[in-house]
């Protein structure tokens, strides 16, 4: 199985601040890579997909990069709506696993 | 609009069964690939199973055997079939969409509590 290793497991931030999540994988997916943020007894919610596309209805302070299997997830100037947890999932090859979560908290 | 609707969650006893419904609605669940994905208390996400259109399905090894993934195409309607159950499957289940073009998971329901207990 394809792993994802997230980090920070948390992050502490302040609104308006710049912040960068990192997904690692165990082995090289190329583009394969998507992000969702969860809000408290939420459904996920679809961020960017293959590394570095926003989705449709996604506001553009959201931006991811990488391939093979360094990518990140930024997040330009935080807003207080952003606190919330966020995910990558690989979608190279069956299970599809996802990232353990980075949880975003307001300093 | 796209819409995905899940039920049939709730208690059972370890070792008992559970069938989990999801209702889609503006879209055609057959011309699609679907998939279950759970998450169990205060914790991250887990694949659980995918239907391709043409209807073949694929399984999380921790519910091979035990899990089935099936759809009514008359009710666009997918269902989630859980026997054996164990202690270990209690999660909130989402059903959702997987998008063909780099396989996210563009559109999911609100999910359905499932707990495993005695």
């Amino acid at each position: 199985d394809t792993q994802l290793t997230q980090s920070p497991s948390s992050l502490s931030a302040s609104v308006g601040d710049r912040v960068t999540i990192t997904c690692r994988a165990s082995q090289d997916i190329s583009s394969y890579l998507n992000w969702y943020q969860q809000k408290p007894g939420k459904a996920p919610n679809l961020l960017i997909y293959a590394a570095s596309s926003l989705q449709s209805g996604v506001p553009s302070r959201f931006s991811g990069g990488g391939s093979g299997t360094d990518f990140t997830l930024t997040i330009s100037s935080l807003r207080p709506e952003d606190f919330a947890t966020y995910f990558c999932q690989q979608s190279y090859t069956t299970p599809y696993t996802f990232g353990q979560g980075t949880k975003l908290e307001i300093k | 609009e796209v819409q995905l609707v899940e039920s049939g969650g709730g208690l059972v006893q370890p070792g008992g069964s559970l069938r989990l419904l999801c209702e889609a609605s503006g879209f055609t669940v057959s011309s699609n690939y679907m998939s279950w994905v759970r998450q169990a208390p205060g914790k991250g996400l887990e694949w659980v199973s995918i239907m391709y259109s043409g209807g073949n399905t694929y399984y999380a090894d921790s519910v091979k055997g035990r899990f089935t993934f099936s759809r009514d195409n008359s009710k666009n309607t997918l269902y989630l079939q859980m026997n054996s159950l164990r202690a270990e499957d209690t999660a909130v289940y989402y059903c959702a969409r997987f998008r063909l073009t780099w396989g996210e998971f563009d559109y999911w329901g609100q999910g359905t509590l499932v707990t495993v207990s005695s």
